[in-house]
């Protein structure tokens, strides 16, 4: 079971918006404003979207969008595309001996 | 441009052990911190371990620690995983990141490590 708890499936249509959350404590989301998001599609190496709650990499489209409440931090992809159909997880920082946990992912469906 | 290579994944029976290279390129290695994750086979990625830029600072996931030993050259831009007494819950592709402590940007395509009998 993953310190880090995020729905198993979402789905939209292209064009709409949808909102992944990542469920965490006031250990980890609740106390640091470290948390990251990762896309990966099938068989390939993630990719950083967000990180640090709500900045995106360079050369990240910014249909991609972070933000944070309390201990619950949200992924928002706006105007869906169908290549966004991926996998998608959050990480956070615990400030622990293990200091980072994953959470257990989410696949978004492009319908 | 970034590269990062892993190498030295296969099978392996239980109990054993396997080291794991991460070659990079295209960036300065030294100044930034290295991660370990893995994903076992259709499930969701896990993290393993972290260095940080000149190898004073270590951590690892509670179901490694003990087993599993990351280290870094800086003159050699590689990064490795030393994993002893290996368990099959460890069979998965492990992937290694570059990036800061608590994220890494860039990933290499990852390496299969199997255990099994």
């Amino acid at each position: 079971q993953s310190a880090l708890t995020q729905p198993a499936s979402v789905s939209g249509s292209p064009g709409q918006s949808i909102t992944i959350s990542c469920t965490g404590t006031n250990s980890n989301v609740g106390a640091y404003n470290y948390v990251s998001w990762y896309q990966q599609h099938p068989g390939k190496a993630p990719k950083l979207i967000i990180y640090d709650v709500s900045n995106r990499p360079s050369g990240v489209s910014n249909r991609f969008s972070g933000s944070k409440s309390g201990n619950t931090a949200s992924l928002t992809i706006s105007g869906l595309q169908t290549e966004d159909e991926a996998n998608y997880y959050c990480t956070s920082y615990t400030g622990t001996s293990a200091p980072v946990v994953f959470g257990g992912g989410t696949k978004l469906t492009v319908l | 441009e970034v590269q990062l290579v892993e190498s030295g994944g296969g099978v392996v029976q239980p109990g054993g052990s396997l080291r794991l290279s991460c070659a990079a390129s295209g960036f300065t290695f030294s100044t930034y911190w290295m991660h370990w994750v893995r994903q076992a086979p259709g499930k969701g990625l896990v993290w393993v371990s972290r260095i940080n830029s000149d190898g004073s600072t270590t951590n690892y996931a509670d179901s490694v620690k003990g087993r599993f030993t990351i280290s870094r050259d800086n003159a050699k831009n590689t990064l490795w995983l030393q994993m002893n007494s290996l368990r099959a819950e460890d069979t998965a592709v492990y992937y290694c990141g570059r990036g800061s402590g608590t994220y890494s940007a860039s990933w290499g395509q990852g390496t299969l490590v199997t255990v099994s009998s």
